[in-house]
């Protein structure tokens, strides 16, 4: 069964300090979504991007926040400069095509920000 | 009311109990709703869509009622690997993003 992918599994870096957070999609999927989960906490959406660019974004998708699909095949998330509070679960997720149809979610990064 | 609200929980009922969990939503023009699974500090995993009024899928159905504007989840012979949080997810305004609620807990016990 196709899944989503995700690297790291977990990734320590310090406050300051870029990281690339890296996904693959389900393949013949169109959209594709970052969300977040701080622990004890709700799983909140940051971004969807389609068609190679973004469609959505919340309000805690600031600027120091970036979304790129490289190749054809990742989909990667960028935190330029990382914040204790960015600290959390961030899961990949793809869905097939017409908005609000099933989205899939991959096993996820834990960020841990010192 | 809350974009999406449930219930914390937790719930802790004995195996092979029925038990029902609601969510309540408040876009009134979401077709579609979904109940996933997560298990402690792993991904949601996809447990039923609920597109018109109901879904059935084995001990598990979710059920949607439009006027109240709320979803609930039925499980039937509850099992210890039942145990996890139930997330509900409402498609937001644009049809795109997902809002979850909180989850609910549910703990099967011997």
């Amino acid at each position: 069964e196709p899944e989503v992918t995700q690297t790291p599994s977990h990734q320590v870096t310090q406050m300051g300090q870029e990281v690339i957070l890296r996904c693959v999609p389900i393949s013949n999927h169109l959209y594709f979504y970052w969300y977040r989960q701080i622990l004890g906490q709700k799983v909140e959406f940051l971004v969807s991007f389609y068609n190679n660019e973004i469609s959505e974004k919340s309000e805690i998708f600031d600027d120091q926040f970036s979304v790129e699909r490289p190749d054809g095949s990742n989909f990667t998330l960028k935190i330029r400069s990382t914040k204790l509070e960015d600290s959390a679960m961030y899961f990949c997720a793809s869905s097939s095509g017409a908005p609000e149809d099933e989205q899939y979610f991959g096993p996820g990064t834990r960020l841990t920000v010192t | 009311r809350k974009e999406v609200e449930q219930d914390p929980g937790p719930f802790n009922v004995p195996e092979g109990a029925t038990v029902a969990f609601n969510c309540t939503y408040s876009n009134s023009a979401s077709q579609s709703f979904f109940w996933y699974r997560q298990d402690c500090r792993k991904e949601p995993k996809l447990l039923m869509s609920v597109y018109s009024s109901g879904n059935e899928d084995g001990r598990f159905t979710a059920q949607l009622n439009r006027a109240s504007q709320y979803i609930s989840l039925l499980i039937r012979d509850s099992k210890l690997s039942d145990s996890a949080t139930y997330l509900c997810a409402v498609p937001g305004r644009g049809g795109n993003k997902l809002t979850f609620g909180t989850g609910t807990q549910l703990k099967v016990e011997l």
